[in-house]
């Protein structure tokens, strides 16, 4: 059974700081990761998608990286801003999805 | 396309009363899901459909659940009857395949049991 574990659960980091969010995973055979993000009483928004044959995936500020062979991604988020502010999901994706429980993260202007 | 559409968005019921949740997933998506989210356990997959059939249904808690796909535009996940305990906020999601795609997810439907 796929499981999911996402470091830290929170975190608080002043504005302009650089980030790293973790995210394992127990089984190695899987389809795709996706990261998404949660604002709250919301739903999820789709952040990066990487494949299984992908090693990472970059959008604006955002970079994520998958290594299969370890069971981990991370999520990195450059120049921190205020709006950033959200829980972050990792989902890993085989036949069906796992998430983790997810990092509340706290962007202090 | 105007994404995965959930109703209602918020939904108070009293215990012992049947809730209907229904989703309309992306146009051309194979993948449907649904999926619970409650602040102890997280977001749990209750059941998917593939081409509007019941591919695994091992989430669903109990009987009191059940889901259907009448056909690939609508989705309705039945719960019958509520109790308190299955407050939580319900999620549509759907996928053109899960190989090579990702996950696209409704709004969700914010479901209070009292």
């Amino acid at each position: 059974k796929q499981e999911v574990t996402q470091i830290p659960a929170a975190l608080s980091v002043p504005e302009g700081e650089n980030l790293v969010l973790n995210c394992s995973f127990t089984d190695s055979a899987i389809y795709n990761l996706q990261w998404f993000r949660q604002d709250p009483g919301k739903g999820l928004t789709s952040l990066l998608l990487i494949q299984s044959s992908q090693r990472e995936q970059t959008s604006g500020r955002l970079n994520a990286s998958l290594d299969k062979s370890s069971g981990r991604s991370t999520l990195y988020i450059a120049a921190s801003q205020p709006g950033d502010s959200a829980t972050y999901l990792c989902a890993v994706i085989y036949q069906k999805v796992t998430f983790g429980i997810g990092t509340k993260l706290q962007v202090i202007p | 396309d105007a994404g995965v559409i959930q109703s209602p968005r918020h939904e108070v019921t009293e215990m012992g009363q049947e809730v209907t949740l229904r989703c309309k997933p992306i146009s051309g998506h194979d993948y449907l899901f649904w999926y619970r989210q409650t602040m102890m356990r997280g977001l749990e997959l209750l059941i998917y459909f593939n081409n509007n059939v019941p591919i695994d249904d091992s989430g669903m808690p109990e009987d009191r659940f059940s889901a259907k796909m009448p056909n690939a535009s609508f989705s309705t996940l039945k719960i019958q009857p509520s109790e308190p305990r299955d407050s939580a906020v319900y999620f549509c999601a759907s996928s053109l395949s899960t190989v090579n795609y990702g996950y696209t997810f409704g709004s969700g439907t914010r479901l209070t049991v009292v």
